[in-house]
Parts: structure tokens; sequence; C-alpha cells
């Protein structure tokens, strides 16, 4: 069974401040990794994703993987109030299927 | 910008009764997906659809579940007999090509009594 684990928090970061995420992943063939974003009630909205090895940057997003280590994480700079929500990780293996992590709950304090 | 749709926004249900959930996806995207979220639980995949037949299904997708895509534009997910643990949000989500990035819809939040 393939797995997506995350912590699930909540992690509070002070407005302004830099919030880490991080998840790692079971299956080493995974190709293709996502960042939602999930305010209470709402559908997953996606924020960042990334096919390689490295950073991707869009914005205050930086999204890092390592697929040795089969980690992925989600830095987001000058947080806002506005950030606080569920951050969901999500990885996509050689199918068409999305494998989701259960998501950090991150809380920005004002 | 385009965006995927979902109608209802909430459906109400007595076990049993047969329930019809609809999505329009994005008018440029090939692979065409269904997920739920038990309240409090994680996004779980259902199905995933292309070149109108199933590419994929989950466990979860037993035979009381269906999806068809009945014109150019419309996806939808069946439930034959409804049973109380089917009451989630269901999400319907797009893409251009499999493994590339999924838009979702806002969801359908079905309530079975």
């Amino acid at each position: 069974q393939k797995e997506v684990e995350q912590n699930s928090g909540p992690l509070s970061v002070p407005e302004g401040a830099i919030a880490s995420l991080n998840c790692t992943y079971s299956d080493r063939g995974s190709q293709s990794f996502f960042w939602y974003r999930q305010y209470s009630g709402k559908s997953p909205e996606l924020i960042m994703f990334i096919y390689s090895n490295g950073d991707k940057e869009d914005g205050r997003f930086t999204a890092q993987l390592n697929k040795a280590s089969q980690y992925v994480s989600l830095l987001i700079r000058d947080s806002q109030p506005s950030d606080s929500a569920t951050y969901l990780c999500a990885v996509n293996d050689k199918g068409d299927k999305i494998i989701f992590g259960k998501g950090t709950r991150l809380h920005i304090l004002p | 910008e385009p965006e995927v749709t979902q109608t209802p926004s909430h459906q109400v249900t007595q076990m049993g009764q047969e329930v019809i959930l609809r999505c329009v996806p994005i008018s440029n995207h090939l692979y065409f997906y269904w997920y739920r979220q038990i309240l409090g639980q994680k996004v779980e995949f259902l199905v995933s659809f292309y070149n109108n037949e199933i590419s994929e299904k989950s466990e979860i997708f037993d035979d009381q579940f269906s999806v068809e895509r009945p014109d150019g534009s419309n996806f939808t997910l069946k439930i034959r007999s409804t049973k109380l643990e089917d009451s989630a949000m269901y999400f319907c989500a797009s893409s251009v090509l499999q493994t590339y990035e999924q838009y979702f819809g806002p969801g359908t939040r079905l309530t079975v009594t």
C-alpha cells in the first residue's frame, strides 16, 4: 500500500515568518508531486507541483523534492493569516490517481 | 481562469436511493477523476476516466458506483443504492494528461440519512 506521510500539526508560525511543511512518500517510482491547500469545508486548491529533484519557486512558495530521500517539502515565506489552512501533500505514481497525505494544519499567528 | 464545476453543492438522500453527482471538467482536459473525503479524513481516489472508459479505480469503487460522460462536457458519478457510509464530500477533478497536475471542483456534500 503506497503511503504519503505528513505531520498533522497544528504548526503555528508567526506572521511574516517562514512556514516549513514536510512530507515523505513510500513509492520510489512516484513521478509527480503536489501541494494542495484546503480551507475548512472547501476543496483542495493546487498551489505547487514539482516533477524534478531540487527547488521550484512560485511567489512566496517554494517546493523542494529529494527523490533519493523520498521527501517533499513546502516553504511559505512571509506567512500571512490567510495562509492558515490544511496543506495536503499528494503524490502521483505511474497511474492516474493521486495519493494524498492526511494534511498538516498550519496556523499563522497575527 | 477555467475551473471545474460541480452540481449540486449539497445533496441529501435516503439510504437505498440512487444519486447522480455532476461535474463539468476544464474544457481542454482529457483525464477526469472522482475523489471523496469523509469528514475529518483524507482525500481518497475513487476512479479515473479517459477516452470514454475507466482508466483506474480503487477498491472503494464497487458495483454500486458508475461513471459516465453523457455528452461532450459533463462527467457524472452515480451511486445506485446509497449507504450511510457514502456520506462524504465528493470532488471531481481533471487534468490535461495522465500524471499532470489535477484541478479540483468545489465538491458536492452528500448526506445519506
